[in-house]
């Protein structure tokens, strides 16, 4: 069965540091998101993703965050100057066109020291 | 705007006992789904069961079946014969069927569930 995956599985930046969190959502879903939980929290929408541009971002998601989809499977978050408060779990989703239903990755652990 | 709310923060039950979990949102959307969503220690959201909301009968999902109770927007999720797999985070969530795209999920604070041996 195909699985949203990304990569890396945990990350360890120091702050101020850019880093590029990547996902290959599953082939045939259009629609694409980001989501954080910083510990022992909710989990938060970032962004989501469709036809090549932003669709809709929330109140969290500044300047300092930018998406891509830079070829036909990664889709990306880059975070320009990580803070201490970014420290969390990143999940990117997907879904296909007509479902709802949004398929979660694995989940990239961002530490920020 | 949509809220969720869990008023569980933990929950246990021993191992082959029912147990259910609670939900309530608030919205003035008429048309949405609902989901749970488990959340292991290893921290990777798996979809349990969703639910349409035009749809007036409960999903069930093996072991896991709703309670949806549309006018009181309470969405209830049941786990029958609880296993040691199912310790687990458990979130519900809300997302509005709209016809434009990339409608954000909305998620509850989570419920904790032990199922103790």
């Amino acid at each position: 069965e195909p699985e949203v995956t990304q990569t890396p599985s945990h990350q360890v930046t120091q702050m101020g540091q850019e880093v590029i969190l990547r996902c290959v959502p599953i082939s045939n879903h259009l629609y694409f998101y980001w989501y954080r939980q910083i510990l022992g929290q909710k989990v938060e929408f970032l962004v989501s993703f469709y036809n090549n541009e932003i669709s809709e971002k929330s109140e969290i998601f500044d300047d300092q965050f930018s998406v891509e989809r830079p070829d036909g499977s990664n889709f990306t978050l880059k975070i320009r100057s990580t803070k201490l408060e970014d420290s969390a779990m990143y999940f990117c989703a997907s879904r296909r066109e007509y479902q709802e239903t949004q398929y979660f990755g694995p989940g990239t652990r961002l530490l920020v020291l | 705007a949509q809220t969720v709310t869990q008023s569980q923060p933990e929950m246990s039950v021993q191992e082959a006992e029912t147990v259910t979990l609670s939900c309530t949102y608030d919205t003035s959307e008429s048309n949405y789904y609902l989901f749970w969503y488990k959340q292991p220690p290893s921290r990777q959201m798996i979809l349990v069961i969703r639910q349409e909301a035009y749809k007036q009968q409960n999903a069930t999902e093996n072991r896991f079946s709703v309670n949806f109770q549309k006018a009181a927007k309470s969405f209830s999720l049941k786990i029958s014969d609880s296993q040691l797999g199912d310790t687990a985070m458990y979130f519900c969530a809300f997302i509005p069927r709209r016809q434009t795209s990339g409608s954000r999920l909305t998620f509850g604070e989570g419920t904790q569930l032990t199922v103790n041996p």
